[in-house]
């Protein structure tokens, strides 16, 4: 059973750019969700997709955008990257097979720096 | 307003001794309450979680303790080795959304 992949591992952008991250759910999962954690933070919500919709929200603006595909893979948009976008993007996959749509498995992050 | 209080920021233990994290949460719809191991460089590791229902679980050295009147609950880990130093995070769970919201996260170390 493979896990949670992320790409790209790093990735540095300059400020106004706009950056694209990836994220391959675990098998039998049909739950993606994308967290941001900051240097020496807990992870925070950015979003849910459940069924390729959106399925919750957290306090982030609209620059912040998702994709969910038919094969439950995803994707994370941000545009005009701003300094303080600059942290650790953890996208964590449930539900599905599992039963259990709380539990939650991350992957390793994608660690993007906005110079 | 903070919905997840954990405590402590930093704790330092030797190795053989019982480490214990704590988080209080706010909201009484919270029905999912899950703790994650992370080492520097990964993603977190879930770890353990517990349900309302139930007062305690335990998964090898790993218990967590719950008091639902308290909204409290609490990570024990039971003869604590070197390789368990790493940063500890509660979260809560519920609703349709399946949302998790963190603690800020303890960093457990455990001395040799």
């Amino acid at each position: 059973e493979t896990g949670v992949t992320q790409s790209p591992t790093h990735l540095i952008k300059t400020r106004g750019q706009q950056v694209t991250l990836r994220c391959s759910s675990q098998s039998g999962h049909n739950t993606v969700s994308w967290y941001q954690q900051a240097l020496g933070q807990g992870p925070q919500f950015i979003f849910q997709y459940y069924r390729e919709e959106e399925n919750g929200r957290g306090n982030f603006p609209p620059r912040f955008s998702g994709l969910q595909f038919p094969n439950y893979s995803s994707e994370l948009n941000v545009n005009a990257l701003e300094l303080d976008d600059s942290a650790l993007y953890l996208c964590a996959s449930g539900g599905g097979a599992s039963g259990r749509p709380n539990e939650q498995f991350f992957g390793p992050g994608t660690r993007l720096t906005v110079l | 307003q903070q919905q997840v209080k954990q405590s402590p920021q930093s704790l330092i233990v030797q190795k053989g001794g019982i480490s214990i994290i704590n988080c209080a949460y706010e909201n009484t719809a919270f029905d999912y309450f899950p703790w994650y191991q992370q080492f520097p460089g990964k993603g977190p590791a879930l770890l353990i979680a517990i349900r309302p229902d139930v007062s305690e679980k335990k998964e090898g050295r790993f218990t967590i303790s719950f008091n639902k009147s308290a909204k409290q609950f609490s990570l024990h880990i039971m003869d604590s080795q070197p390789g368990d130093s790493a940063t500890y995070f509660c979260a809560v769970g519920g609703g349709s959304n399946y949302k998790l919201t963190f603690g800020k996260g303890t960093l457990l170390t455990v001395n040799p």
